[in-house]
């Protein structure tokens, strides 16, 4: 079975500083890279980056970057210069082979003033 | 910006009545989901649509969900009736083609309340 693996239920960072969330995959194709999201306590799960696995440079948009390791089947989730609004659950996700996303349990992060 | 909607944010309600959320994803957007999230869970897919058709209802409980896409645009899902159970997040996302590249942008969710 595919399987997305967060194993930080929570974290908690400095304002200002960087943090790096964790995910690794256990599927059968990985090859369609994978997604990270963040869901305030509002609720909306919002798009923040993709990475498809054999990109050449890891991605980035903004202050988000991943660090994708295909050898150690991991796709981690840095936010640089974390700021209070930042502060969220993030899942990752990985578009299966149904084309849904199967997602990760998910991390809360915190960041403090 | 084009958005995703969905209404309404809220909805309580009491076991065995029937409830129904709607939605009307990005304009131009084949593809339409429906995922249902359990408190401290991620979201997990109930049914997938390409334009009208339904490409996935295998987690759709069917005897008491059911959904709808009549033109290839807004979405309605229905549940009859409502279950304790069915308490949750229901979320609503489109995408372009469906394609496993690419993204899904979600609406706000509705969060039910079974009582």
């Amino acid at each position: 079975a595919q399987k997305i693996t967060q194993t930080q239920p929570g974290m908690f960072v400095q304002e200002k500083e960087a943090v790096t969330l964790d995910c690794t995959y256990d599927t059968s194709d990985p090859s369609y890279g994978l997604f990270w999201y963040k869901q305030p306590s509002s609720g909306e799960m919002i798009f923040l980056i993709y990475q498809g696995s054999y990109d050449q440079q890891n991605a980035t948009e903004g202050r988000y970057s991943l660090n994708f390791q295909k050898a150690r089947k991991s796709a981690n989730l840095v936010i640089s210069a974390s700021q209070l609004g930042d502060s969220a659950m993030y899942f990752c996700a990985w578009p299966g082979s149904a084309r849904q996303l199967t997602f990760g349990s998910g991390t809360q992060l915190t960041v403090l003033p | 910006e084009a958005e995703v909607a969905q209404s309404p944010r809220y909805k309580i309600t009491e076991k065995s009545q029937a409830v129904a959320f709607w939605c009307d994803p990005i304009s131009g957007h084949a593809t339409l989901y429906w995922y249902r999230q359990i408190l401290g869970q991620g979201p997990e897919l109930l049914v997938q649509f390409q334009d009208e058709s339904v490409v996935d209802d295998s987690q759709l409980p069917k005897d008491r969900f059911s959904a709808e896409r009549l033109k290839g645009v807004d979405s309605t899902l229905k549940i009859q009736p409502a279950e304790l159970g069915d308490s949750a997040m229901y979320l609503c996302a489109s995408s372009l083609t469906g394609g496993r590249r690419d993204t899904q942008y979600f609406g706000p969710g509705t969060r039910l309340t079974v009582l």
